[in-house]
């Protein structure tokens, strides 16, 4: 995937319950991105990294969580409170002044 | 980055025309203008980039330009192929002042009818 992986491809969640999706990049990029898409829809931004053990919240962190213990890693919590979670989630990662660089996306569902 | 309006939100064409897709944006600091394409159920990819020391880049059938008075920057697409068919985004960034600042644009969904 470019050097960014992300897990799992595809991701169900029933109601009440968190689930964590993991973003690994070997880019050594200090910035990591965490986007949500849904269906014809353009990205939102969720949360961001610019550096380990700092992250900050984008537009619709609301439900959400993030931990950047690493720099190669940015995993992604969706919490219980985040009452309508079913969408396509892409991790990005990108120097400072170039492009992101995306991972092939997790696709999560509420059943 | 700040905000960037992306025009049109979807084009249809027919194959072998051209398709031209223009985004505006506010942050004069802006200096790097790269271009995405999402096809369907993927991951979006870096197509092209252009940076503000350039008025135009070209890569066999796509090119960018960049206006940066009026600030603004287009992709055009030539002899346009059923393949093209995707969501087309475009960025602008300053830079290490962007980080973590919406500088997408809405996308353009792109048909290529045969």
């Amino acid at each position: 995937d470019g050097g960014i992986t992300q897990s799992p491809k595809y991701l169900f969640r029933k109601e009440g319950q968190n689930v964590t999706l993991s973003c690994e990049q070997n880019l050594n990029h200090d910035a990591m991105y965490w986007y949500r898409q849904d269906p014809g829809q353009g990205l939102r931004l969720i949360y961001y990294s610019q550096i380990v053990n700092d992250f900050q919240k984008g537009d619709i962190a609301e439900g959400y969580s993030v931990s950047r213990e690493k720099k190669e890693s940015f995993p992604l919590t969706v919490t219980s409170a985040q009452k309508n979670p079913t969408a396509f989630y892409l991790c990005a990662s990108k120097p400072a002044g170039d492009g992101y660089t995306f991972g092939s996306g997790t696709r999560l569902t509420v059943v | 980055g700040e905000n960037v309006e992306q025009h049109p939100s979807t084009l249809s064409v027919q194959e072998g025309d051209s398709a031209v897709i223009k985004c505006t944006y506010s942050d004069s600091a802006s200096n790097y203008f790269p271009w995405y394409k999402q096809e369907l159920g993927k991951r979006p990819q870096l197509i092209i980039d252009i940076r503000s020391n350039v008025g135009e880049k070209k890569d066999q059938r796509i090119a960018v330009t960049l206006n940066k008075t009026a600030k603004h920057f287009s992709l055009h697409i030539t002899e346009t192929q059923p393949e093209d068919s995707a969501v087309y985004f475009c960025e602008e960034n300053a830079g290490g002042t962007s980080y973590g600042k919406l500088t997408f644009g809405q996308g353009t969904i792109l048909t290529v009818h045969p």
